[in-house]
């Protein structure tokens, strides 16, 4: 599968202050990059998907001016928390879908490695 | 509003038994996916099912899917312990994927 880094891979901060977490997609062009978000012991919840030079959908619940995304590149998207808080602790992961720099069919979403944030 | 619906949730199972794992869903689609995750680690990429009748496998794992009936099944053939972790099926539904609540495999000697 493509390759999809996220950095950093964990972080722990303190609340009322900003997170940045990025994802990279290393051989492969993200023309739609999605953010998600785990609960312990929970399934994904998608956050919102964003096409490249686009502004991002958001799911219904989910506070766009606390999640903004940014979708800059078909190789780069960001996910900022802004102004976090201990309820904002979670697993998020990022996935891509696209089309391989080497070519072949697309379609299918490749899931970054993860972020843990903890908000003290 | 597609609901993805996996069963069991957890499922303790002895060595070398054999079991299933359902994934029922509401809405159309004619893609859908198995992931594994393990604790603390992100998703990886199981299966890709993509037409009804659709069967593959890997391992002693197999799934399939039925597009008319809304299911897919991951049969888990003389369990190992290595198989323990958590499994998700997420049907693809346009431009998103909608995940099942997971299922937890416990495998024990």
């Amino acid at each position: 599968g493509a390759v999809v880094s996220q950095h950093p891979s964990w972080v722990i901060c303190k609340s009322g202050t900003s997170v940045k977490i990025e994802c990279r997609s290393l051989d492969f062009q993200a023309t739609t990059m999605f953010w998600y978000r785990q609960f312990p012991k929970q399934s994904l919840m998608l956050m919102a998907t964003s096409n490249e030079g686009s502004k991002a959908t958001y799911e219904q619940g989910v506070e766009k001016d606390k999640f903004l995304i940014n979708h800059a590149s078909l190789t780069l998207s960001t996910l900022t928390v802004t102004s976090a808080h201990p309820e904002d602790s979670s697993f998020y992961i990022c996935s891509e879908k696209g089309f391989r720099l080497a070519g072949g069919p697309g379609g299918e979403q490749f899931f970054g490695p993860g972020t843990r944030l903890t908000v003290l | 509003e597609l609901k993805v619906e996996q069963n069991p949730l957890f499922l303790s199972m002895q060595e070398g038994k054999n079991y299933t794992i359902y994934c029922n869903y509401s809405t159309t689609s004619d893609r859908l996916y198995w992931y594994r995750q393990d604790p603390g680690k992100s998703l990886e990429s199981l299966f890709v099912l993509l037409s009804n009748g659709a069967v593959k496998q890997e391992g002693r794992l197999m799934a399939s899917l039925d597009t008319k009936a809304r299911l897919s099944t991951l049969h888990i053939t003389a369990a190992v312990h290595d198989l323990s972790a958590t499994y998700f099926c997420a049907v693809d539904l346009t431009n998103k994927l909608v995940f099942g609540a997971g299922t937890i495999l416990r495998v024990k000697s």
